[in-house]
């Protein structure tokens, strides 16, 4: 089955600095790729998702690219904020009716 | 429109005893999908329900079981409890495909 792993596990950047997360997926028939933030306290929320056919995707400060050769794909936040501290979490599916497989998740912490 | 809704928000069981979660999807949502977070492992996929049939697994024990009713809730079970149980247990909703996941807050399971 597909495994995802997703670094770093903790990050701590300054108010305003871009932060960088990085994931790495096993099966190569994958191909929708969502990003989610967890709160404290709260369930996950997609923030941004891409398809195997789009290379990079923007919403504002946040990005994801894709690079399917490598089977890596990242999510960029530009100009941090501090609420933007929470859990990502990176993830991986066939698509379609196929399961959503999820990393280990990365704690970000913007230090105002 | 109302959220994903997980009933309990606590519960402590003791060893040996079983537990029912429950869950109610956004309304529309047909795909329910159940998710055990824990500190070390992350998002584990435990099944997904699509109008009221398993469509997807995950490597969990027979003790884990769900279902789903016909107006979309689901009810996840787990039988036999160990310490090892406790745990987040996530509850995501989805319109068919089993994409762009809407999580509820959890429930969260201690088991003495």
């Amino acid at each position: 089955g597909e495994n995802v792993e997703q670094h770093p596990s903790t990050l701590s950047v300054q108010e305003g600095d871009s932060a960088v997360i990085k994931c790495t997926y096993s099966d190569s028939a994958s191909n929708y790729f969502p990003w989610y933030k967890q709160e404290l306290g709260k369930g996950p929320q997609l923030i941004i998702d891409i398809r195997s056919n789009v290379g990079e995707k923007k919403d504002q400060r946040i990005a994801v690219t894709l690079n399917k050769t490598a089977k890596h794909f990242s999510l960029h936040i530009t100009e941090t904020q501090p609420e933007d501290s929470a859990v990502y979490f990176c993830a991986a599916s066939g698509g379609g009716y196929q399961k959503v497989t999820f990393g280990t998740g990365t704690k970000l912490q913007v230090i105002p | 429109k109302a959220g994903v809704t997980q009933t309990p928000r606590y519960l402590i069981k003791t060893r040996g005893q079983q537990v029912t979660l429950s869950c109610s999807p956004i309304s529309g949502h047909r795909s329910v999908s159940w998710y055990q977070q824990t500190p070390g492992q992350g998002l584990q996929f435990l099944f997904e329900y699509f109008s009221e049939t398993q469509r997807n697994k995950g490597n969990f024990p027979g003790r884990f079981s769900g279902r789903q009713f016909s107006n979309s809730r689901s009810e996840m079970n787990v039988s036999t409890l160990e310490l090892g149980d406790s745990a987040l247990y996530l509850c995501a909703s989805s319109a068919s495909t089993g994409e762009k996941l809407f999580f509820g807050s959890g429930t969260q399971l201690s088991v003495l």
